[in-house]
């Protein structure tokens, strides 16, 4: 049953061009994260998000971006895109401390 | 920063047999997470362990925190097991990081 949502599924867009991706979970949990997974399927953590407040930044470029709204929502801004963000970013949640993270489906950028 | 090592890299298994997927960490970890990603590449949770072992019907895992690795076993592996399975370790900041991944192929 899917609880952490991701929109949209594909996007294609050109170098310099902002995009933005939004992600919503539906489980109460306290904690929101994006990953990066790279051409070599490995995932790399972006962001975290706990009641609101960043509390990880893996040293991403300045031109990414977390927006949250509320605990249930962390959406992802790029600002001026480079052929190098083409990649799968996946958003995940869980209650800090207490068991898993759920993983949503993922949206696949292109950057041409 | 935190490494791990996922092994094998792919794996082919005959139906009715099984094997060992492996972790090994680089530092302590708090908790591990197995996933298998599915048909459609969403990441599927099989497993969350902080210590000890968990069995799931023919899956069973193990994490051993002090020596730094954890491991996924398949038992009468069956053709829709086929996929690909990744091992997450949490560290002390709650901070995930994946392995490589394993490529698991069930062939009749």
């Amino acid at each position: 049953e899917t609880a952490v949502f991701q929109t949209p599924n594909y996007h294609v867009t050109q170098v310099g061009n902002e995009v933005s991706f939004n992600c919503k979970q539906t489980l109460g949990h306290d904690t929101m994260y994006w990953y990066k997974q790279d051409s070599k399927k490995l995932l790399k953590i972006m962001f975290s998000y706990n009641n609101k407040q960043l509390i990880v930044n893996e040293t991403v470029p300045r031109r990414f971006s977390p927006q949250s709204s509320d605990k249930a929502h962390l959406n992802l801004r790029i600002k001026s895109v480079e052929p190098e963000d083409s990649a799968v970013y996946l958003c995940a949640s869980r209650k800090l401390g207490v068991d898993t993270q759920y993983f949503g489906p993922g949206t696949r950028l292109l950057v041409l | 920063g935190d490494q791990v090592e996922q092994s094998p890299s792919a794996l082919s298994l005959h139906e009715g047999t099984g094997s060992a997927l492996r972790c090994n960490f680089t530092t302590t970890m708090r908790a591990v997470q197995w996933f298998r990603k599915n048909s459609r590449g969403s990441l599927i949770n099989l497993f969350y362990l902080a210590s000890g072992t968990k069995e799931n019907g023919r899956l069973k895992s193990a994490f051993d925190s002090k020596e730094r690795y954890s491991t996924l076993h398949i038992r009468d592996a069956q053709l829709e097991d086929s996929g690909t399975y990744f091992c997450a370790a949490e560290d002390m900041g709650y901070k995930l990081t994946f392995g490589t991944g394993t490529s698991l192929l069930v062939d009749p």
